[in-house]
């Protein structure tokens, strides 16, 4: 089973939609992480919260706004995205954002027409 | 900077049979960690296996074991008695004492196809 769960699983959406993603985790971990993957790469990191604040932003366009409401929580948002932001959108946790493995969700796989 | 460099793009193997992944990585840090996370086609990064760079001994789970080589820079991935379920894109990362939040670097991963 998934520690990490997100949704929706797919999403199909216009260049002018706005939509978000949602992320939750149940570990009591404390670090949350977004990431971008295109097909057949590895993750990039978009970002990363540390204790409910945003530590890492990896110069993401601002048409990406995450947001941690707490600790279990992590959304994104998403505003006039553009083609080339079709891609899967991964989650992933880890308990204090040190040496601790990341625990990921099975993503959502974002289309934008 | 870190770097990790896997350079089998695609690999195959028979069920049964064992297989050994690649991954050599160059980091300036004294202490660090390598994570080898497989990706089946559900999409799900699922972490294999972890050793820290101070601990001598090869670390094992099950079918999984590692060979890692601290002065050559090199953590390659043993997978012994291959399965049809090992049928996935596996990553090599790596994080070091001084990186902010745990941040990963990937290698650009290795596409594993297990046979009947």
């Amino acid at each position: 089973d998934t520690e990490v769960t997100q949704t929706p699983k797919h999403l199909v959406m216009g260049m002018t939609n706005k939509k978000s993603l949602k992320c939750e985790q149940h570990m009591g971990h404390r670090a949350m992480y977004w990431y971008k993957q295109k097909a057949k790469k590895p993750p990039e990191l978009m970002f990363v919260y540390s204790y409910e604040k945003l530590s890492i932003n990896e110069s993401v366009p601002s048409r990406f706004s995450p947001e941690c409401p707490n600790s279990s929580l992590l959304n994104l948002h998403l505003h006039a995205l553009q083609p080339e932001d079709s891609a899967l959108y991964l989650c992933a946790s880890s308990l204090d954002g040190g040496f601790q493995p990341q625990h990921f969700g099975d993503g959502t796989r974002l289309s934008i027409l | 900077a870190q770097t990790v460099t896997q350079s089998q793009p695609e690999m195959s193997v028979q069920e049964a049979e064992t297989v050994t992944l690649s991954c050599t990585y160059d980091t300036s840090e004294s202490n660090y960690y390598l994570f080898w996370y497989k990706q089946p086609p559900s999409r799900q990064m699922i972490l294999v296996i972890r050793q820290e760079a101070y601990k001598q001994q090869n670390a094992t789970e099950n079918r999984f074991s590692v060979n890692f080589q601290k002065a050559a820079k090199s953590f390659s991935l043993k997978i012994s008695d291959s399965q049809l379920g090992d049928t996935a894109m596996y990553f090599c990362a790596l994080t070091g004492w001084s990186t902010s939040y745990g941040k990963l670097t990937f290698g650009q991963g290795t596409i594993l196809t297990v046979h009947p």
